[in-house]
């Protein structure tokens, strides 16, 4: 099972609104409503920032927010800060593949 | 709180092993689904193992048949052995629990790295 597709970079100004694709298939993304988002700053552990399409942790600003459109799932940044720039990655529960998680190969977001 | 704090990394030659620990604290490893996930340099997330509350473990293709993942109820610690290690084996190594109610990764450890080279 290959991993699920997200753009290499995208980049938006500090108060502009970014969002980031994230495509898999009818076995992952398209079947299960378990799409979650991560945040990794350079040399960090990743940070959980969406999860089960839509819903944020406690302590994540209400500036991000998931989506999800057949195979596609979105994670969007609205008023975009300095701190957000980092890198996101896409994760989707994957039913039968082995070990039933997939992720995706990562977006870096450049806060210009 | 909760916490997870892999230790057991380092440099090993190709064909070595190495067994990874991750000690948790603020929640019960055996109670919970765990996973380790590695992240290559430069390259993205990899879930490479996981174990059920149950004890059911699965494992990524590219590691099948080399690493097994266990625990320590005593300890509550969870533990990555891994043999005939690879070149491509070399990664940062993060251990990382699973929500109860969801298939998402909420807590994280800091990572450990491994180097395969000779």
């Amino acid at each position: 099972q290959s991993a699920l597709t997200q753009p290499r970079s995208v980049s938006g100004s500090p108060g502009q609104s970014v969002t980031i694709s994230c495509t898999g298939s009818s076995s992952d993304v398209g079947d299960y409503n378990y799409v979650s988002w991560y945040q990794q700053h350079p040399g960090k552990a990743p940070k959980l920032m969406i999860y089960d399409v839509s819903k944020r942790p406690s302590g994540v600003p209400d500036r991000f927010s998931g989506s999800k459109s057949g195979n596609t799932a979105s994670l969007t940044i609205s008023g975009l800060q300095a701190e957000d720039e980092a890198d996101y990655y896409c994760c989707s529960y994957a039913g039968s593949y082995s070990p039933h998680v997939i992720f995706g190969g990562g977006t870096k977001l450049t806060v210009l | 709180e909760v916490q997870l704090v892999e230790s057991g990394g380092g440099l090993v030659q190709p064909g070595g092993s190495l067994r990874l620990s991750c000690a948790a604290s603020g929640f019960t490893v055996n109670n919970n689904y765990m996973s380790w996930v590695r992240q290559a340099p430069g390259k993205g997330l990899e879930c490479v193992a996981v174990i059920y509350s149950g004890g059911n473990t699965f494992y990524a293709n590219s590691v099948k048949g080399r690493f097994t993942i266990s625990r320590d109820n005593s300890k509550n610690t969870l533990y990555l052995q891994m043999d005939s290690l690879r070149a491509e084996d070399t990664a940062v190594f993060y251990c990382a629990r699973r929500l109860s109610t969801s298939w998402t990764f909420d807590y994280w450890g800091q990572g450990t790295l491994v180097t395969v080279s000779s």
